[in-house]
């Protein structure tokens, strides 16, 4: 079994519609992130959570906002979508202390 | 501002070729990542440096702190090495993320 994971894997949904992505992980780790990857660029930090009480926001939060459920579940939501949210989305986690990330499958969300 | 910038940002070889994809980033850092994108979409870490040099099967990751770059490079390479690689640039609990080289191998 994966140990981050994403849901749901594809989404097209309409302007204006509140839509969630949802990301669980069973590594213990205590920080997880929410990443944008757009064709030809780079991928970019959306929010970032150290743990449960401490949500920050990363260099393009506008429009997005987060929850932090517990220490296995990070979810993002787009409360009013809009086209230029188009993108794939990707989870990932890291244990405080170490360097590497792990990421999520990603979601592919269309906003027509 | 750090940046991380790649090169090349495509890269076509024939099957056996060794391959070199170049990183530079523009301040001190404690560590140096290389991710594989896979045509999927999929993303797996294949190396986390903060000095010299690690070797993982025909993967070989090179760092030089004091030139700022890194350099990701692939033996005997094959068609199932096609993907992006991605550099990327830690330090504090900043990450920063190049555009990633796309690698073509044919057979």
């Amino acid at each position: 079994d994966a140990d981050v994971t994403q849901t749901p894997r594809n989404r097209i949904t309409k302007t204006g519609k509140r839509i969630m992505l949802e990301c669980s992980q069973t590594k213990g780790h205590d920080r997880m992130y929410w990443y944008r990857q757009d064709p030809g660029l780079g991928l970019r930090l959306i929010y970032y959570s150290f743990d449960v009480k401490d949500i920050n926001k990363g260099e393009i939060s506008d429009g997005y906002s987060v929850s932090r459920q517990a220490q296995a579940k990070f979810s993002l939501s787009l409360e009013s979508a809009i086209p230029n949210q188009t993108a794939l989305y990707f989870c990932a986690t890291r244990q405080g202390g170490t360097d590497t990330q792990y990421f999520g499958p990603g979601t592919r969300l269309t906003v027509l | 501002k750090n940046e991380v910038e790649q090169s090349p940002q495509n890269l076509t070889a024939q099957e056996g070729e060794f391959i070199t994809i170049n990183c530079s980033y523009s301040v001190g850092i404690s560590a140096l990542h290389w991710l594989q994108q896979h045509p999927g979409g999929g993303i797996v870490s294949l190396f986390m440096l903060s000095s010299g040099k690690k070797k993982h099967g025909r993967l070989i990751a090179t760092i030089n702190i004091q030139e700022k770059h890194s350099s990701l490079h692939i033996t005997a390479s094959h068609p199932r090495d096609s993907a992006v690689y991605i550099c990327a640039a830690g330090w504090d609990d900043k990450i920063i993320f190049g555009k990633g080289t796309r690698l073509h191998i044919l057979p």
